[in-house]
């Protein structure tokens, strides 16, 4: 079955509002929650990573919010500008080895 | 500092053919993996490498081949292609958390678009 529940898959905002999207899992004992931003045409990067023994983490514009009780996790971009625009996808260490599952993925769409 | 590095970027294949996606990274990460992406899908592991000699079935393993033979470079192999085999491939790596085998942050190549008539 599906380790990771991401919504929504497309989201569009207007410049300088805000955006979130949230993941959710099923295994109890993942302890790595990372955010990756694929730009078109490219591999996916890391953006964001939050470890099970922290609640939040900022980087400028960008941060994550952990609930191990309930089993999600957020991503939430402020301020949000034309050059966000991407797919954004949530991962967790769910799979056998410590592998990476990810969710399908948000289509971010920053209007000018 | 070149990364991760995927050939061919693009390819088409006839049914039936085999060939072989290559994956070379520079940054003597232990682990490697492959993941396809598909419409609506996200990422889905094909097969992973925790260090040279050493590989495993991720969730979609079937029609495909691995093999490490060294740190370095992680080659996907299709041996007779299938048109459910159209996607987009992506080759990533990273070091493995001290003392686990969780992975790190994962580096990915910019990925291999195959269609299979």
């Amino acid at each position: 079955g599906e380790n990771v529940e991401q919504h929504p898959s497309t989201l569009s905002v207007q410049e300088g509002d805000s955006a979130v999207i949230k993941c959710t899992y099923s295994d109890s004992a993942s302890n790595y929650f990372p955010w990756y931003k694929q730009e078109l045409g490219k591999g996916p990067q890391l953006i964001i990573d939050i470890r099970s023994n922290v609640g939040e983490k900022k980087d400028q514009r960008i941060a994550v919010t952990l609930n191990k009780t309930a089993k999600h996790f957020s991503l939430h971009i402020t301020e949000t500008q034309p050059e966000d625009s991407a797919v954004y996808f949530c991962a967790e260490t769910g799979g056998s080895q410590g592998n990476l599952i990810f969710g399908k993925g948000t289509k971010l769409s920053v209007k000018p | 500092n070149a990364g991760v590095t995927q050939t061919p970027k693009f390819q088409v294949l006839k049914t039936g053919q085999s060939m072989t996606l290559q994956c070379a990274q520079d940054m003597n990460h232990e682990y490697m993996s492959w993941y396809r992406q598909d419409p609506g899908m996200g990422l889905r592991l094909i097969h992973y490498s925790v260090g040279a000699g050493i590989t495993d079935q991720g969730e979609v393993p079937n029609g495909y081949n691995v093999s490490r033979s060294t740190t370095e470079d992680f080659p996907l192999r299709l041996l007779s292609a299938a048109p459910s085999q159209t996607s987009v491939y992506f080759c990533a790596s990273s070091f493995l958390q001290s003392g686990t085998t969780n992975t790190g942050e994962l580096f990915f190549g910019e990925g291999s678009r195959l269609t299979v008539l």
